[in-house]
């Protein structure tokens, strides 16, 4: 159980369009979806937290308008990268959490897409 | 501001043997503590979970878990090369959010 998918898991896109990552909960509902960023050998980086129905909650010097999350419902959240520069290129992970013996903080991550802007 | 902290590695080890990674956290009230492996251009895989102070094993892995002492370790036994990877610490503080360490690579050497 627990299973988290992410789709696509590689795109590559010109410089100023925008590019839209899904997420989705498999086999339970998320409570909570978070969004994470990850550059080559560097530690995971979070960008955002998302409640189903909710604004998201973005980390400070992350751009909203830049990154757009909508949770449309306990399983599926999307970001999309809007107007994308070769800066944005990164491996972009989300993760979901549940319920589970009371504690909502156990996150199960997905495949991770990886986004190259030329 | 809630750390984690870790040692980056890497940590070599030569197969069979026994690889202990270590982890402290800084808020004291944390609840949650968890381990992931992550391999080279994948995203994390849940290993454990802990919650409460002492061991706790699962096949060739234990966590253990000191909240006087704010440290939580993992144990990897008979070590294989597949083992491989870079481990993260992850520790909660009651509701959705998870604090990570930067991680610990571990080397399993043939």
């Amino acid at each position: 159980g627990a299973v988290v998918s992410q789709h696509p898991s590689r795109v590559i896109c010109k410089s100023g369009t925008s590019v839209k990552i899904e997420c989705r909960s498999l086999d339970f509902q998320a409570t909570t979806m978070f969004w994470y960023r990850q550059f080559p050998k560097k530690s995971l980086m979070l960008m955002a937290t998302s409640n189903e129905g909710s604004k998201a909650t973005y980390e400070q010097g992350v751009e909203k308008d830049k990154f757009l999350i909508n949770h449309a419902s306990l399983t599926l959240s999307t970001l999309t990268v809007t107007s994308a520069h070769p800066e944005d290129s990164s491996f972009y992970i989300c993760s979901a959490s549940r319920l589970r013996e009371g504690r909502a903080d156990t996150q199960y991550f997905g495949p991770g897409t990886r986004l190259t802007v030329l | 501001q809630k750390e984690v902290e870790q040692n980056s590695g890497p940590l070599s080890v030569p197969e069979g043997a026994i690889a202990s990674l270590n982890c402290t956290y800084s808020d004291r009230v944390s609840q949650s503590f968890f381990w992931y492996r992550q391999y080279s251009g994948k995203s994390p895989e849940l290993i454990m979970s802990i919650y409460s102070n002492g061991d706790k094993e699962d096949g060739r892995f234990t966590a253990q878990l000191n909240k006087a002492s704010q440290y939580v370790s993992l144990l990897i036994r008979d070590s294989q090369p597949s083992d491989s990877a870079t481990y993260l610490c992850a520790v909660g503080s009651g509701g959705n959010m998870l604090t990570f360490g930067g991680g610990t690579r571990l080397m399993v050497k043939p």
